[in-house]
């Protein structure tokens, strides 16, 4: 069986500072990870995802991700955040085999930006 | 463009009156998904279909039905909703059961059950 746990459903940071969104995985088999964001009204877009090419991922408008499979996490960071970074993400595992490549998401994050 | 496209975008009916919130992609992909979203529970799988005819339950298939009778379409079905169904509705879709493709999401259906 796969699980997500997103730790913290609520993340508030200033305009300019560090976003750190954590994520860790349950996975009796090599995961495949990844990270959504969800603006308000809107759909789920990919940002990044980890596919055990790379443990360090980079994505779109400044995110990335790396896979430590030692803490089972796959943390999204970004150095600077954006009034425009604030909406609720979410991180979700992927395996093939028996699970027909279900994806499996967390709770979510909300992120706030101030200004 | 590649896209995932369901309808309607927002819904409002009475309880025990069936519905039909449709689903297409204009990819060819095999997999189709539902997901329903519900605050600080993310995203559940209610049914999938690894292809034409071939569907299975996720984790909270009680209450739906889906059909895939064409490749690009997969309908999500309530036979009789109840007020617990209130939910935003997403389909998805991928290429194939690869476990490092990701998927592509449809912009969600607003379902509210009085």
């Amino acid at each position: 069986a796969q699980s997500v746990t997103q730790l913290g459903s609520h993340v508030s940071v200033s305009e300019g500072a560090l976003v750190l969104l954590r994520c860790n995985y349950s996975s009796s088999v090599p995961p495949y990870l990844f990270w959504y964001v969800q603006y308000p009204n809107q759909g789920l877009q990919l940002l990044l995802k980890y596919t055990s090419a790379a443990t360090l991922v980079k994505g779109i408008n400044g995110f990335e991700a790396e896979f430590k499979k030692s803490e089972t996490s796959f943390h999204l960071t970004k150095p600077s955040a954006h009034m425009s970074d604030a909406a609720e993400y979410f991180c979700a595992v992927r395996t093939g085999g028996t699970s027909y490549g279900k994806l499996t998401f967390g709770q979510g994050t909300i992120l706030t930006v101030h200004p | 463009e590649a896209q995932v496209t369901q309808n309607p975008r927002y819904l409002i009916t009475v309880t025990g009156k069936k519905l039909t919130v449709t689903c297409s992609q204009n990819m060819n992909h095999e997999y189709m998904s539902w997901y329903r979203q519900d605050p600080g529970l993310g995203l559940r799988q209610i049914y999938y279909s690894m292809n034409v005819e071939v569907t299975d339950k996720g984790d909270v298939p009680e209450g739906y039905k889906v059909s895939r009778k064409e490749k690009r379409n997969f309908p999500l079905i309530l036979e009789s909703p109840s007020p617990n169904q209130t939910s935003l509705y997403f389909c998805a879709s991928t290429p194939s059961d690869r476990a490092g493709e990701g998927y592509t999401f449809g912009s969600g259906t607003r379902l509210t059950v009085v």
